[in-house]
């Protein structure tokens, strides 16, 4: 375990809905990322949270929306998803400030969109 | 942008041998950290190893070590003495300062008993 947790593990979803992911971080971090899995692919990341704020979003499509309302939790609501987003969305988190600067994963949530 | 290439989409290893798996990058910048992230099947990444720029020492995790080579843009990882557990995606990432980490994307490697 790496202290990082996300549910639920496996979500899905037709185009037509809205759903949410979840993470939580145990580790006392300052920084919370999401990222997107697709086979074959570099890992994309999507969204970068320092300090609750927002300070990256790498050109996402507006139906994934972003929200952190604390250090420790992170959410990513969706709506009316495509099937090429089907993939493994991974949230991770970080202490920035302190060097090292190593980002720590959760299990990831396996999304289908049907 | 920052790139980071991965050759080697897969690697197989017979237990208790000794592997490398490629990474090399793309970047203008002097300062930055290097990592090496392991993901099993269906399980977490971890991290395995990570490098920072400005260190010219080789960083090593028990069998884990790697070959940093800054002129060339290229940090391989090698694992001795590998085991079934080592079985895994592994991830070659890079970062700056500012959170922004590029992954490659992945050599899966097979450890054959």
């Amino acid at each position: 375990e790496t202290g990082v947790t996300q549910t639920p593990r496996h979500l899905v979803m037709g185009m037509t809905n809205k759903k949410s992911l979840k993470c939580e971080q145990h580790l006392g971090h300052n920084a919370m990322y999401w990222y997107k899995q697709s086979a074959k692919k570099p890992l994309e990341l999507m969204f970068v949270y320092s300090l609750e704020e927002r300070v990256e979003n790498n050109s996402v499509p507006s139906r994934f929306s972003p929200e952190c309302p604390n250090s420790s939790h992170l959410f990513l609501h969706l709506h009316t998803l495509q099937p090429e987003d089907s993939a493994l969305y991974l949230c991770a988190s970080s202490q920035e400030g302190t060097g090292g600067y190593e980002q720590y994963f959760g299990p990831g949530t396996r999304l289908t969109v049907t | 942008a920052q790139t980071v290439t991965q050759s080697q989409p897969e690697m197989s290893v017979q237990e208790a041998e000794t592997v490398t798996l490629s990474c090399t990058y793309d970047t203008s910048e002097n300062n930055y950290y290097l990592f090496w992230y392991k993901q099993p099947p269906s399980r977490q990444m971890i991290l395995v190893i990570r490098q920072e720029a400005y260190k010219q020492q080789n960083a090593t995790e028990n069998r884990f070590s790697v070959n940093f080579q800054k002129a060339a843009k290229s940090f391989s990882l090698k694992i001795s003495d590998s085991q079934l557990g080592d079985t895994a995606m592994y991830f070659c990432a890079f970062m700056k300062h500012n959170n922004d980490m590029r992954f490659g994307a992945g050599t899966r490697l097979t450890v054959k008993p």
